[in-house]
């Protein structure tokens, strides 16, 4: 079965510090994997993918297929990625499989 | 470009009422269509989605139903809700390309309060 664990449904850290938003996924084939996001007051949206390799507002996502995970990091928070997150698996069908969400709160 | 309408966009309905929500997308042809309900520490669950016209596939067994009757639109509906049909729902939209998963664009959502 396809599943998508994400650990911590809230995270805090200050401003200027490095987060990690921990994602783990059970899937036997060859998986796509997302991160979105929502802003306060703001639609879900895409924030990165895997495969493409990008490093989008800080934020990067490595998929470690051998530990089953595609946490996502920045290296110094700011106040404004506070939003809630969503790690996201696809295999091979046409939907997506999405974790439980994590908050993300930055103190200033 | 492509835009993705959810309406209404709060909606607070008596238990065993009935429920029509619709979503329409603009700008495209042929999208996969989803509905989602976002509930505190539940995170999003796919409800149904749709891959063509008429065609429907359900995710989680419940009493809404979901019908897609031209292209571009999708209609969430129940005949009786219940109490624990309360919550976020997001329509969302997705280019079909026939591989996997490209992406998925959501809609504002609308809140349902079942009282």
């Amino acid at each position: 079965a396809q599943r998508v664990t994400q650990p911590e449904k809230l995270l805090s850290v200050f401003k200027g510090a490095p987060v990690e938003l921990k994602c783990n996924y059970s899937y036997s084939g060859s998986p796509e994997l997302f991160w979105y996001v929502q802003y306060s007051r703001q639609r879900l949206q895409l924030l990165l993918r895997h495969i493409s390799r990008e490093s989008i507002k800080g934020f990067t996502a490595d998929l470690n297929k051998g530990e089953t995970s595609f946490h996502l990091k920045k290296p110094f928070a700011q106040e404004e990625d506070s939003a809630m997150y969503y790690c996201a698996l696809s295999g091979d069908t046409d939907k997506l499989i999405f974790g439980t969400g994590t908050r993300l709160q930055v103190f200033p | 470009s492509q835009t993705i309408h959810q309406w209404p966009a709060t909606l607070v309905q008596p238990v065993g009422s009935p429920l029509s929500l619709e979503c329409t997308v603009e700008g495209t042809s042929n999208p996969n269509l989803y509905w989602y309900r976002q509930a505190a520490g539940r995170g999003l669950q796919l409800l149904f989605y749709s891959v063509g016209i008429g065609q429907i596939s359900s995710e989680v067994p419940q009493n809404l139903s979901a019908s897609r009757p031209q292209d571009r639109q999708f209609i969430l509906s129940s005949k009786k809700l219940l109490l624990s049909d309360s919550g976020f729902y997001l329509c969302a939209w997705e280019p079909r390309t026939g591989v996997g998963v490209y992406e998925q664009y959501f809609g504002p959502g609308t809140r349902l309060t079942v009282t």
